[in-house]
């Protein structure tokens, strides 16, 4: 079975630009959750799809935003980038189901930098 | 704190032992969970205890739990070069009425294995 995948791998934009990410989860998985990773915060989490819904949100502004297709991959958005949005941005694909165990499985991140 | 706590970084040679330490938030989460993040990589599932359980072995990984402290420590046995990464801990406390979880992750600690 084919992992999580991300692209792209690396990104540079300026600020005030707006870019998407993309994420394909494991096959047969729903659910895509997006996570922000610093130095200075670490893992942040910024929403879950399940799906093609949102079903969990972190505490981000509203420039960042998401989305899921009906074949499970997702999209996510960030508009009016700014400085500090450099980041690692990762993907983590699950089942999804009504279950208490929740293993995530990571795709490798698409690091962003903003000039 | 609301916070997952753990130390940020730790130092030692290649033989010795490691103990990473976390400190959780939420008694309600049914499973707890350790992430190894390689250089250039995403996260990946490392071991998880469940939380009826104090103490679980896989080879050379050891987690101990305590659940009055909200304490969760993972040991390393016989520590390598390439155990070198950083580790997560992640809480899951289950979304109400909903019968799946939410995974909290720390902000990791740096795990660095000298020769």
């Amino acid at each position: 079975k084919a992992g999580v995948t991300q692209t792209p791998r690396y990104l540079i934009k300026t600020r005030g630009q707006q870019v998407t990410l993309s994420c394909s989860p494991i096959s047969g998985h729903r659910s895509v959750s997006w996570y922000q990773q610093t130095p200075g915060q670490g893992l942040q989490f910024l929403f879950e799809y399940f799906s093609e819904t949102q079903r969990n949100k972190g505490n981000f502004p509203g420039r960042f935003s998401g989305r899921q297709f009906s074949n499970s991959r997702s999209e996510m958005n960030v508009s009016t980038l700014e400085l500090g949005d450099s980041a690692l941005y990762l993907c983590a694909s699950s089942p999804g189901q009504a279950s208490l165990y929740n293993e995530q499985f990571f795709g490798p991140g698409t690091r962003l930098t903003v000039l | 704190g609301e916070d997952v706590e753990q130390s940020l970084f730790l130092s030692v040679r290649e033989g010795d032992s490691s103990v990473i330490n976390c400190t959780y938030t939420d008694s309600s989460s049914t499973y707890l969970y350790w992430y190894k993040q390689e250089p250039g990589a995403g996260l990946q599932l490392l071991t998880y205890i469940f939380s009826n359980m104090d103490m679980k072995q896989d080879q050379r990984l050891t987690v101990l739990l305590n659940k009055k402290d909200k304490h969760l420590s993972l040991r390393i046995a016989d520590t390598q070069t390439g155990d070198s990464a950083i580790y997560f801990c992640a809480e899951s406390p289950p979304r109400l009425g909903s019968g799946y979880s939410t995974l909290t992750f720390g902000k990791g600690t740096m795990l660095l294995v000298s020769p």
